[in-house]
């Protein structure tokens, strides 16, 4: 049963305009999200987190909004670039940020020139 | 700073055969885990280690893998016999351990391994 879902496989956006990658959750538990980038043969790599005492979370281009109420979270990246595309993955901890990453299945965006 | 090493970075074996990968992780780093990533999946944790004891491997498969951490630094993670399932990426990462930030886990290249 994934507790971290991220149902699009897929999203394609054109250089310049607003990247939108969604992830929901169903344990309650979590308290701490995070976002990683992965690019082909390399490990993932941190992007941005988000305590759930907050609803937002901004660093340069990239900002993640919680929905708690919706178990909800997104990941904002504004202006996309072509350097963007890779596979993001969505991770969730319970018990702060010290617990076990669940990830999710991941989001394979790609950014057109 | 040096990332998290792996080797090797590719690996094909036949079904029931044996196979040994090795991470070592970001110097200082009290905290290392192990990842399988299924293709088309996200990274699932099998092992975690605190120093050389382990904090977590209520993942891994114990009648066919093994893992170690001798002296608190290098990990290895064994398979014996390998399964045409066990086909996928084996992601070694580490963290300081702490708290918030600190607790952030660099992941290494990762192992492909092919079972045929």
């Amino acid at each position: 049963d994934q507790q971290v879902k991220q149902n699009s496989p897929s999203l394609s956006v054109q250089e310049g305009r607003i990247s939108i990658l969604n992830c929901d959750y169903t344990n309650s538990m979590f308290d701490y999200f995070l976002w990683y980038k992965k690019y082909p043969a390399e490990g993932p790599t941190f992007l941005i987190s988000i305590s759930s005492i907050k609803d937002k979370n901004e660093d340069g281009r990239f900002t993640v909004f919680l929905n708690k109420s919706a178990k909800h979270l997104s990941l904002h990246i504004v202006p996309s670039q072509p350097g963007d595309s890779a596979v993001y993955f969505c991770a969730a901890i319970a018990g702060g940020s010290q617990g076990n990453l669940i990830f999710g299945k991941g989001t394979k965006l790609s950014v057109k020139p | 700073e040096a990332g998290v090493a792996q080797s090797p970075r590719y690996k094909i074996i036949e079904k029931r055969q044996s196979v040994a990968f090795w991470c070592n992780p970001i110097s200082g780093h009290a905290t290392l885990y192990w990842y399988q990533q299924i293709l088309g999946q996200g990274p699932k944790l099998l092992i975690q280690f605190q120093n050389n004891g382990v904090v977590d491997d209520s993942q891994l498969p114990k009648d066919r893998f093994s893992a170690e951490r001798l002296k608190g630094v290098d990990s290895t993670l064994k398979i014996q016999p390998a399964k045409l399932e066990d086909s996928a990426v084996y992601l070694c990462a580490s963290s300081l351990g702490g708290t918030g930030r600190q607790n952030e886990q660099f992941f290494g290249p990762g192992t492909r391994l092919t079972v045929l």
